[in-house]
């Protein structure tokens, strides 16, 4: 159990679009998603909090509007890139956590690898 | 705000060799520890937990951490490593009660050599 996937796995795309990534909850409800974002050979780092039904919370220095997150049900949440230059360009992992007692802790996706030409 | 510290960048042992590899936090709370491994293209993977009780966590593929709190550590320990332990390691800190800011270490990178 608590499978959590993303979709794509891996995306190219030109500077100046907008690239939507996908969380799905497999087989619990997640209540709370995490989006991080992890640079070659460094740690994760948090980038924002969305629960279901409500904004999400960004980490300081996020930008909000670059990085729209949708978690409208208990089982997908988005992160949406807007005008991506290859500077956003990194693997993007996003993360779930379940009321139930089963879940809750943070259980992770695969990632996303995004790169900006 | 927490912080985790995680000593050591890179470790490089040879097959059978003892591992421990540190982390230390700071919080004052109550905390949850957690340490995670990321395979060579892979997600990561959760090895082991400490939320309460025994301090000594057994997880996954021999692996096993001790939390010392007065030290604030959770150091992660397995004492024969095998060449497909070479990975990415890393410890994280969650405040008991919050739903958010689960923080991880800058992560170890272990190398195994056969």
């Amino acid at each position: 159990g608590a499978v959590v996937s993303q979709h794509p796995s891996w995306v190219i795309c030109k500077s100046g679009t907008s690239v939507k990534i996908e969380c799905r909850s497999l087989d619990f409800q997640a209540t709370t998603m995490f989006w991080y974002r992890q640079f070659p050979k460094q740690s994760l780092m948090l980038m924002a909090t969305s629960n279901e039904g409500s904004k999400a919370t960004y980490e300081q220095g996020v930008e909000k509007d670059k990085f729209l997150i949708n978690h409208a049900s208990l089982t997908l949440s988005t992160l949406t890139v807007t005008s991506a230059h290859p500077e956003d360009s990194s693997f993007y992992i996003c993360s779930a956590k379940g009321l139930a007692q089963l879940y809750n802790e943070q259980f992770f996706g695969p990632g996303t690898r995004l790169t900006v030409l | 705000a927490q912080s985790v510290s995680q000593h050591n960048h890179h470790v490089i042992l040879s097959e059978a060799a003892s591992l421990e590899l540190g982390c230390n936090y700071s919080y004052g709370g109550t905390v949850n520890l957690f340490w995670y491994v990321q395979y060579p293209g892979q997600h990561l993977q959760l090895l082991l937990k400490y939320f309460s009780g025994d301090p000594l966590v057994k997880g996954i593929k021999g692996f096993e951490a001790e939390f010392i709190k007065s030290k604030f550590s959770f150091n992660l320990r397995k004492p024969s490593v095998q060449w497909s332990d070479t990975a990415e390691y890393f410890c994280a800190v969650w405040p008991s009660g919050s739903a958010r800011q689960l923080t991880f270490g800058s992560g170890t990178q272990l190398t195994v050599l056969p």
